[in-house]
């Protein structure tokens, strides 16, 4: 119930190219979904973050896309540049606890 | 600097040995939070803390024990580490709201032997 299943658990990708990693969840309770990026050597920072009465939210080259009834969420990296490769944790919580579930992350890599 | 500071960054300690990792905040934030990062399982986390002198289990807290006497600091406490409690530790602060993502500090880097 309180797992956030996350996917692929490494992701190549060409330089121009769409990076796209997705997120399943059980607990409906979940009502805060961020997404998180970590380099190496670093602590994780947030990137983007959307509520579930959203389908969709884009921040420059990053955008959620949102499925309420699948219980799943994704992150569109566009036009990926080598400066993307890190490694992206999804996570979600629930509104009156400071509780936040990551997933098992994915290494991004992109090539020139 | 707005910043969350964790010391030490590397701790290599023996099993049984009870220790402490700071951790403290400058950003006056009301929410802290423990995290522990291990290959192929994410971050996972420990003890939460929503303001002063109230603390709270995350996923994974046996073993541990957090206090929260001031709104700036955090400290996690292994009263008796074992192996199985080698692994990378964040502490991380916020502020209240829904919208405000977590501040990580730099990482611990603690081995148990």
């Amino acid at each position: 119930q309180q797992q956030v299943k996350q996917s692929p658990q490494s992701l190549i990708v060409q330089k121009g190219g769409i990076s796209i990693i997705n997120c399943a969840y059980e607990n409906t309770a979940f009502d805060y979904f961020p997404w998180y990026q970590q380099f190496p050597g670093k602590g994780p920072a947030l990137l983007i973050a959307i509520r579930p009465d959203v389908s969709e939210k884009k921040e420059g080259r990053f955008t959620i896309s949102f499925n309420k009834s699948a219980k799943q969420f994704s992150l569109h990296i566009m036009d990926s540049q080598p400066g993307d490769s890190a490694t992206y944790f999804c996570a979600a919580s629930i509104g009156n606890t400071d509780k936040l579930i990551f997933g098992t992350g994915t290494r991004l890599q992109v090539f020139p | 600097e707005a910043q969350v500071t964790q010391n030490p960054r590397y701790l290599i300690t023996v099993t049984g040995k009870k220790l402490t990792v700071t951790c403290s905040q400058n950003m006056n934030h009301e929410y802290m939070s423990w995290y522990r990062q291990d290959p192929g399982l994410g971050l996972r986390q420990i003890y939460y803390s929503m303001n002063v002198e109230v603390t709270d289990k995350g996923d994974v807290p046996e073993g541990y024990k957090v206090s929260r006497k001031e709104k700036r600091n955090f400290p996690l406490i292994l009263e008796s580490p074992s192996p199985n409690q080698t692994s990378l530790y964040f502490c991380a602060s916020r502020q209240v709201g829904r919208g405000y993502g977590y501040t990580f500090g730099s990482g611990t880097r603690l081995t148990v032997v």
